[in-house]
């Protein structure tokens, strides 16, 4: 079975680090783009930040650059988000998901909750 | 605000058909691949449409997309109480190099 487990949310102060991991299995993740979301609580989702299969390209939200920084670990089919100078407004449900084909993304997990406040 | 302007809401009767509808401009919609997603209440978002119109595996064609310029429309057809969800439209912002999603769209059937 496809599927995306992610877990390392939580709840931190304002301008404390998270390290999020996102766990694939079912599919071989080097060959995909896999990408960040999150969704504040009763808003729409957000796009936060993309990697290549290799790892060697990555690209992020303007809101969230020089703050995170998107990895992976392809032997351990792992994504991860390092968050850092966390602020009350990246409170959301943090999703990774598989870029399909063309920016669909066709795989989700099932999100790991982050709150930011003191 | 959105970079992707979606109606809030739409609604109409079982059965009937519905489009949303997904504005944005030349540097998103009309130079990248739209997607679409469909989100019920506490799930993640689900793909319905990527590559503007084409359905991922298990997707009935009740759901249709297209576009055309800055612009693209989701459209389904025979609605089923079931179809009640969010709907969001995505791409990529060739100006951001980032991707983005409209505000979304709530479809209510009648």
């Amino acid at each position: 079975e496809v599927q995306l487990v992610e877990s390392g949310g939580g709840f931190i102060q304002p301008g404390g680090s998270l390290r999020l991991s996102c766990a694939a299995s079912g599919f071989t993740s080097s060959i995909y783009w896999m990408h960040w979301v999150r969704q504040a609580p009763g808003k729409g989702p957000v796009w936060v930040s993309c990697i290549d299969g290799v790892g060697g390209t990555t690209r992020y939200a303007d809101s969230v650059k020089g703050r995170f920084t998107i990895s992976r670990d392809n032997a351990k089919n792992t994504l991860y988000l390092q968050m850092n100078s966390l602020r009350a407004e990246d409170t959301a449900v943090y999703y990774c998901t598989r870029d399909f084909y063309r920016g669909g993304l066709d795989v989700w997990g099932q999100g790991t909750t982050v709150t930011v406040s003191s | 605000q959105s970079v992707l302007t979606q109606p809030p809401s739409v609604s109409a009767a079982p059965g009937q058909k519905v489009t949303i509808s997904c504005s944005g401009s030349s540097f998103d919609i009309a130079n990248n691949y739209v997607s679409w997603y469909q989100q019920l209440p506490g799930t993640a978002p689900k793909l319905l449409i990527y590559d503007n119109n084409k359905r991922p595996s298990g997707i009935p064609d009740r759901f249709s997309g297209s576009k055309s310029g800055t612009s693209a429309t989701l459209g389904i057809t025979g609605l089923q109480t079931g179809d009640e969800a969010d709907y969001y439209c995505g791409t990529w912002d060739s100006s951001l190099n980032a991707g983005v999603f409209g505000g979304g769209t709530k479809l209510t059937v009648l």
